[in-house]
């Protein structure tokens, strides 16, 4: 079936440090994609969204890059603090899709001091 | 979000009982959606509305059924809950197809 996936199920890196987390997706057809912070107790929250005809998109710390071409996508927090520590989430949505998100299953990510 | 509010938070019932997850918004947004978040599966799709006169199936209703009751609020029902109903269920809404979903804080619930 059609999915979106994470590379790693934890991520751990030092304050201060530029963190990088990646997802795969599979299907050819999404041209929105969203990368969502969870924090422990909460609910999903937008970090920064892209679609399908960029490559790149810049927001607060964030960066999040698409790759069309191996359905790569990648999202960058520079300077990563403590208060980044989350699960992070890929989502995708498919081009006339009616049927809301398909989510990857998340990065935990882990700040060392 | 407080924009997005479910109660309750927290639940536990027991095999077989009905019960029903409540979700409002204040954001004005015509889409609302219900979400299943297990461990290890991220979030699943349960159901989804576009307005108050329309209601989609999603990915794993089987189990479920929802309620548009206003543009503001959307309700999710466990006709008779299971234990492999035990998850944490989120609420999102949204302005446009393909634009940004908002959640609410998630109800945690246990069926024994």
């Amino acid at each position: 079936g059609e999915s979106v996936g994470l590379h790693l199920p934890t991520l751990s890196v030092q304050e201060g440090d530029n963190s990088i987390i990646n997802c795969a997706y599979s299907n050819s057809a999404s041209d929105y994609f969203i990368w969502y912070k969870q924090e422990s107790g909460k609910g999903p929250q937008f970090i920064i969204d892209i679609r399908s005809n960029m490559d790149k998109r810049q927001g607060q710390r964030v960066t999040v890059l698409l790759n069309k071409t191996v359905k790569h996508l990648s999202l960058q927090i520079a300077a990563t603090q403590p208060g980044d520590s989350a699960v992070y989430f890929c989502a995708e949505l498919r081009r006339g899709g009616a049927d809301g998100l398909t989510f990857g299953k998340g990065t935990h990510l882990i700040i060392q001091p | 979000d407080a924009d997005v509010t479910q109660t309750p938070r927290n639940r536990i019932t027991k095999t077989g009982k009905r019960i029903m997850l409540e979700c409002s918004q204040t954001k004005g947004h015509d889409r609302m959606y219900w979400y299943r978040q297990d461990p290890g599966l991220g979030l699943r799709l349960i159901y989804y509305s576009f307005d108050v006169k329309d209601i989609n199936k999603g990915e794993i209703s089987d189990g479920y059924s929802v309620s548009r009751q206003a543009q503001a609020k959307f309700s999710l029902s466990l006709e008779s809950a299971i234990p492999n109903q035990t998850a944490l269920y989120f609420c999102a809404t949204s302005d446009f197809i393909g634009e940004t979903q908002y959640f609410g804080p998630g109800t945690r619930l246990l069926v024994l």
